[in-house]
């Protein structure tokens, strides 16, 4: 079966440039979304098509997909996107396949 | 403003059954695929199952085909997911989701609030 593997957890400094990995065999022929959800919350999509920002979420966050890894990249990270993070892939073949998850720290 | 609002959750021994209903304003319902979405106790996001607008096309993950059930009724704005055969590892939060475009099945960018689900003796 597909997996899609991502680190358990990456801090970031205020102000500083974060970034998650996502894993997966031949990712980069996929479209990849990424997922926001705080503690409680529901999931919040902040790139979808590996790399397009659905409105409203800030231009801090962006996204690339090449070969095997999906990358989610915070900019100038705040104290309120700390976070778990998803990545999501998809095709006719795997369907929908998320990742293992990431904790953003913001310390 | 799209919504999704989930309920039907609960309490349900092994071997029980749920169904769960999520009703759906603010857009256009039967334009739009759906999904159920779902999460296990701290554990991460696990894609369940998903509809075409019409209805007349699903999908399961492997761990739930054959229990489950997916339907919807576009005349009420409604989407549904029949569990039969629970499990306890089928304990958890069942999101439902829609995709950002019509007539597309991927970036699901509303989602419910959520109704919990916990099978247990």
């Amino acid at each position: 079966s597909f997996e899609l593997t991502q680190p358990p957890s990456v801090s970031v400094s205020p102000g500083q440039t974060g970034s998650i990995t996502c894993s997966g065999d031949k990712l980069g022929d996929k479209y990849v979304c990424w997922f926001q959800q705080k503690p409680g919350q529901s999931p919040v999509l902040v790139i979808y098509q590996d790399s397009k920002r659905p409105s409203g979420i800030p231009e801090r966050f962006s996204g690339s997909n090449s070969g095997n890894t999906a990358t989610l990249t915070i900019s100038g990270t705040q104290a309120v996107d700390e976070a778990d993070y998803y990545c999501q892939a998809w095709d006719s073949r795997i369907g929908y396949v998320f990742g293992t998850g990431t904790r953003v720290t913001v310390l | 403003e799209a919504q999704l609002v989930e309920s039907g959750g609960g309490l349900v021994q092994p071997g029980g059954s749920l169904r769960l209903s999520c009703a759906a304003s603010g857009f256009t319902f039967s334009t739009y695929w759906m999904h159920w979405v779902r999460q296990a106790p701290g554990k991460g996001l696990a894609w369940v199952s998903r509809i075409n607008s019409e209805g007349s096309s699903t999908s399961y993950a492997d761990s739930v085909k054959g229990r489950f059930t997916i339907s919807r009724d576009n005349a009420k704005n409604m989407l549904y997911l029949q569990m039969n055969s629970l499990r306890v590892e089928d304990t958890g939060v069942y999101y439902c989701a829609r995709p950002a475009v019509p007539g597309t099945s991927n970036a699901m960018d509303v989602w419910g609030q959520g109704t919990t689900v916990t099978v247990s003796s």
